[in-house]
C-alpha cells in the first residue's frame, strides 16, 4: 500500500522560533498533498491545499506567512511555523493523493508540536 | 466555507450492540469518504461512495450515500472492541480541497 511519511513525530521548541514539518510520500508520487490541524478530540481542519509546483491554497483564517507551505517535489510537502507561539501547539498531519488511487488519502502518522 | 456536521459525537455501546454514525454536508458532495481514526493514530481509509443511493458493505460495515449526495451514514453491526475509535466521514464539494466531518467517538464497553 501506499505510504506517507511525516517527521518529526513531535518537537517542542521555544516561542518565536520556527519549526519544520516534513511529509514525504515514499512508494508514489503524490500530485496533491493537504496539511490539517487537529486540537485534542476534535475533527481535522484543513488549514491547506498543496499541488506540486505551484502555490498552496490556504483555508480561510489560515495565515500563510505564518504556515509556509513548499510542494517542491511529487514526493515531498514541508510546512514551516514560524515564530512559533503557544497558542500553535497542536497536532499537525499531512496526506497525500495521487490519481490512481481514485482519491483516497494516505495520512503521515503527525506531528505533536508544543511550544513554550 | 463547507460544513460536514455528524452525530452524535460520541456514542458509548455494549460490545454486540449496532452502532451508527450519521453524516451531513451542507454542499453537495462528487463522493463521500469513510476514515477511522484509533486513539492516538492517523486516520485510516475505509471506503469511498460516489454514487447517489450508493450502499456499501465491508463484513459488519454498511455504508451509505444519501440520494441528494449531501449525507451519508456508516453502521456497525454486533460491535467488537476493535471498533473503537473515531470515525470521519470526509469529502471533496467539487473543488481541490477535502473536508473531514466532525467525527464520531466509538466507545465500546466490554
Amino acid at each position: 500500500g501506499a505510504v506517507v511519511s511525516q517527521h518529526p513525530s513531535w518537537v517542542i521548541c521555544k516561542s518565536g522560533t520556527s519549526v519544520k514539518i516534513e511529509c514525504r510520500s515514499l512508494d508514489f508520487q503524490a500530485t496533491t498533498m493537504f496539511w490539517y490541524r487537529q486540537f485534542p478530540k476534535q475533527s481535522l481542519m484543513l488549514m491547506a491545499t498543496s499541488n506540486e509546483g505551484s502555490k498552496a491554497t490556504y483555508e480561510q483564517g489560515v495565515e500563510k506567512d505564518k504556515f509556509l507551505i513548499n510542494h517542491a517535489s511529487l514526493t515531498l510537502s514541508t510546512l514551516t511555523v514560524t515564530s512559533a507561539h503557544p497558542e500553535d501547539s497542536s497536532f499537525y498531519i499531512c496526506s497525500a493523493r495521487a490519481p490512481q488511487f481514485q482519491g483516497k488519502l494516505f495520512f503521515g502518522s503527525g506531528t505533536q508540536l508544543s511550544v513554550l | 466555507g463547507q460544513q460536514v456536521m455528524q452525530i452524535p459525537q460520541y456514542q458509548h455501546v455494549q460490545e454486540g450492540e449496532d452502532f451508527t454514525t450519521y453524516c451531513n454536508s451542507s454542499t453537495t458532495l462528487s463522493n463521500i469518504q469513510w476514515y477511522k481514526q484509533r486513539p492516538g493514530g492517523h486516520p485510516v481509509f475505509l471506503i469511498q461512495l460516489v454514487k447517489s443511493g450508493e450502499v456499501k458493505k465491508q463484513k459488519r460495515l454498511t455504508f451509505q450515500f444519501g440520494e441528494a449526495k449531501k449525507n451519508s451514514s456508516l453502521h456497525i453491526t454486533a460491535t467488537q472492541t476493535t471498533d473503537v475509535g473515531t470515525y470521519f466521514c470526509a469529502g471533496p464539494p467539487g473543488g481541490n480541497q477535502f473536508y473531514f466531518g466532525t467525527g464520531t467517538s466509538l466507545t465500546v464497553i466490554p
